[in-house]
């Protein structure tokens, strides 16, 4: 079993579409948990960063993580063509292993 | 501005010729790692740095030296480049307990 799960897409939706992206994990030492956003052709940039179990909102978007069931959540109300990206989710156990465990990433394109 | 920079951006090579990739991060980030990115195979660790003339394997190793002689600096060598490390190379630097910051990404081509 990977670590790390994330279904890759492509996933297409109407601009103002809410859009759930999702990850699963194996390694229940995980603590932090991360979701990037990379666009064509750039290198990936944090859009949310939250620790332990709960959810965290940040304007249009939610991150939430249920540490139970080990699965993370990317929500992202009212989407925009300009949220066309391919997010990736991370995470780490801290501590003193500072290694980050990506998914794959999902390609999401919105269509205007 | 914080940044993570990477040179080139852009690099078409033939099979065993040595190159390096520069990496510099002005954060005073402690820890930083490249990373390779494949389609289907997503982000994998090659090497990273826990500070100045630290350095240890990450996922694919395998190929690639790095240094770590300066804080700010931590290039990365392909001593005989072969076709199967054509890839996207992304450099990232961090604190030990903040997020994880990207450079723009450097295109390989080994012929």
């Amino acid at each position: 079993q990977k670590e790390v799960e994330q279904d890759p897409g492509p996933l297409s939706v109407p601009e103002g579409a809410i859009v759930s992206l999702n990850c699963t994990y194996s390694n229940s030492a995980f603590q932090y948990f991360m979701w990037y956003r990379q666009y064509s052709r750039k290198g990936p940039e944090l859009l949310m960063y939250t620790y332990s179990s709960g959810n965290k909102e940040d304007g249009r978007f939610t991150a939430q993580v249920d540490k139970s069931s080990k699965y993370i959540s990317l929500f992202i109300r009212d989407s925009q063509p300009s949220d066309s990206a391919t997010y990736l989710c991370a995470m780490t156990s801290g501590g003193s292993n500072y290694k980050l465990t990506f998914g794959k990433g999902t390609l999401l394109t919105v269509n205007p | 501005e914080a940044q993570v920079t990477q040179n080139p951006r852009y690099l078409i090579t033939v099979t065993g010729k040595k190159l390096t990739v520069t990496c510099s991060q002005n954060m005073n980030h402690e820890y930083m790692s490249w990373y390779r990115q494949d389609p289907g195979l997503g982000l994998r660790q090659i090497y990273y740095s826990m500070n100045v003339e630290v350095t240890d394997k990450g996922d694919v190793p395998e190929g690639y030296k790095v240094s770590r002689k300066e804080k700010r600096n931590f290039p990365l060598i392909l001593e005989s480049p072969s076709p199967n490390q054509t890839s996207l190379y992304f450099c990232a630097s961090r604190t030990l307990t903040d997020t994880q910051y990207f450079g723009p990404g450097t295109r390989l081509t080994v012929l």
